[in-house]
């Protein structure tokens, strides 16, 4: 079946610790993104990248990194320098970066700072 | 004012009833307008694309008021399985070539029995 495929779903990590979050589509979708959700919040977008070897900031990128060296894959990197990393991150894609076509959002990672 | 807002709820309904969401959008080039479903703890999944025309899914139903710049979205014959919250999504033209898609904060349902 067509998807996005995020992991791992949860993840424990130390304070200091880089973690990296995965994310694989197989839908062929051109765009890519990955929020952030907080108990209670909207969605915060923290990258995007609309082809290969191309990625911007969100609103909210400082502390995290990201790659898109190949279309179907999109990870996300919570380094150190993320002062307050535990939260819900979802990872998404979309057909096109015009002005039509939903977005599918994978399972989610959660991840939690110990 | 921001650029996406919905009110938070929660609104609390009985099965049966009808309740009706909101969602205003602040950028007039906005274009394309989508709701979201959201259970607790799990992914945003697409529950419908909001048409000019407005459209209707069963007992859900969606409409785009240009003019003062909302959408809606009403639920008829609530079911429990309709408690979750619901998000909207905006998408606009932000120069460029470039697309930016707006959340809002989302509205909690719960269905009553």
């Amino acid at each position: 079946d067509g998807g996005i495929t995020q992991s791992p779903k949860y993840l424990f990590r130390k304070e200091g610790q880089n973690v990296t979050l995965s994310c694989e589509q197989n839908l062929n979708h051109d765009a890519m993104y990955w929020y952030r959700q907080d108990p209670g919040q909207g969605l915060r977008l923290i990258y995007y990248s609309q082809i290969v070897n191309d990625f911007q900031k969100g609103d909210i990128a400082e502390g995290y990194s990201v790659s898109r060296e190949k279309k179907e894959s999109f990870p996300l990197t919570v380094t150190s320098a993320q002062k307050n990393p535990t939260a819900f991150y979802l990872c998404a894609s979309r057909l096109g970066v015009g002005d039509t076509g939903e977005l599918f959002f994978g399972e989610g990672s959660r991840l939690t700072v110990l | 004012r921001k650029e996406v807002e919905q009110d938070p709820g929660p609104f609390n309904v009985p099965e049966g009833a009808t309740v009706a969401f909101n969602c205003t959008y602040s950028n007039s080039a906005s274009q394309s307008f989508f709701w979201y479903r959201q259970d607790c703890r799990k992914e945003p999944k697409l529950l419908m694309s909001v048409y000019s025309s407005g459209n209707e899914d069963g007992r859900f139903t969606a409409q785009l008021n240009r003019a003062s710049q909302y959408i809606s979205l009403l639920i008829r014959d609530s079911k429990l399985s309709d408690s979750a919250t619901y998000l909207c999504v905006v998408i606009a033209y932000s120069g460029a070539g470039s697309y930016q898609l707006t959340f809002g904060k989302g509205t909690k349902l719960s269905v009553i029995p």
